[in-house]
Parts: structure tokens; sequence; C-alpha cells
């Protein structure tokens, strides 16, 4: 299957530590976005990466938050000093570079903070 | 700020009928504007987009239209099947077009009815 893939697909912690989370997108998308989702929400843009350079981050992305795509293919998104209220589902997508703008999602990571 | 508003509230409609769901917008013109299926637990999957330019687009039993001075889509689904029934969300480019980041609404709940 060529679609996008995240891990792990559940994350349990302890308040106050750190997780990391891993994307892989469609092998030929030069375009990979970060999402965030809670319960009866639609998901939120948390930041974008086009090839290897971050070009856009939300206000919801504190300085918790590190996103990295180091050689333009997979991403990590980090937390450091988790809180209850990063539990959410943490969803990636990824793009093509041909003008199409639809976005592709994996099955995202839930993280859920104790 | 921008703002997309859908049907909170679930959509229940008989198999066989047209279901119409709507997304509203404020404070935005877009150059496009996308619709995608989520179903529970999963990642959001792309099933239109439509472009500022175009009053309407077809896919199978999909319809969406797109007016920009009502700044409103409607999306219709005809011959409903009750493999139809997941939410569904409007999203539109956070500044506007290109490969922005997107913003969701929070989705309309559908269920078909056999």
């Amino acid at each position: 299957d060529t679609g996008v893939s995240q891990d792990p697909r559940h994350k349990i912690t302890k308040r106050g530590q750190n997780v990391t989370f891993r994307c892989d997108p469609i092998s030929e998308h030069n375009r990979l976005y970060w999402y965030r989702q809670t319960l009866g929400q639609g998901p939120e843009f948390l930041t974008y990466f086009q090839n290897e350079a971050q070009l856009e981050k939300s206000r919801l992305l504190s300085d918790r938050f590190s996103a990295e795509r180091p050689k333009g293919s997979f991403s990590t998104l980090e937390i450091q000093r988790t809180e209850q209220g990063d539990s959410a589902m943490y969803l990636c997508a990824s793009s093509s570079r041909t003008g199409s703008y639809e976005q592709y999602f994996g099955p995202g990571t839930r993280l859920t903070v104790t | 700020s921008q703002k997309i508003e859908q049907n909170s509230e679930a959509l229940n409609i008989q198999e066989g009928k047209t279901a119409t769901l709507t997304c509203n917008y404020t404070n935005y013109s877009p150059a496009y504007l996308q619709w995608y299926r989520q179903d529970p637990g999963r990642g959001p999957v792309f099933l239109l987009l439509i472009r500022e330019n175009e009053k309407e687009k077809r896919k199978e039993r999909l319809k969406v239209t797109f007016d920009t001075t009502l700044k409103q889509s409607l999306f219709h689904i005809t011959a409903s099947q009750p493999a139809d029934s997941a939410t569904y969300l409007c999203a539109l480019p956070q500044r506007g077009g290109g490969a922005d980041g997107l913003t969701f609404g929070k989705g309309t709940h559908l269920i078909i009815q056999p």
C-alpha cells in the first residue's frame, strides 16, 4: 500500500513526558501537513512542509511542539512536556507538487495524556 | 477571523433520497473549497475540490456547488446508501489559495437509514 502511514497508531503517556510521532507521506508527494483533531471538531492545522522547508506554522503550535522533515521525506512531530490538553488525534497529510491541492491523510496517531 | 459553519447536528436521510449538506464561510475569499469524508477513528478522505470560477462539480453520485457571492457550498449525495453514512467535512485554504494548510469546519454527521 502506498498511502500515508503514521506511527504509532496509539500512544498513552503521562503528563510531563515527551512524545514523538512519525509520518511517512506518499512517496512522490513533496508537501506534508500536520493537523490535530479533538472529538467533535474538524482537523486543526498545525504546520506545513514543502520538501524539507517548514513554510507555515499555526499559532496552535506552542513552543512545546516541534516538527521536522530532515530529508524531505518522512516527518516527525515532537511534543515536549505533554499536558492533558494535548490529548487528541494527530493527523498527517501529503499532497503532490503538480498543482492539485487535495490532501491525502494518514490514519492518525491517537495521543492520550494521563 | 476566518470561520466555517456546517450543520452541527446529525442529518438523517432515508436510503435512496438525496442528502444535501451545507458549508457557509465568512471572512474568506478562497480560491477553492474541498469536501472530505471521515469515518470514525480514521483520517479524512478527499472527495471533491471546486475552484472559485466553477459553479458546480460532479463525481459519480456526488455534486458540489460553490457560490462565492453567498459564501456557500452545497454538497449533494444522490441515491444515498447506508454506506454513505459518515461525517463530511468542508475545508478551505487558510490563506486563500495555493498549497495552504486547510481550515476545516466541524463536519456534518450524515446517517442514511435503510
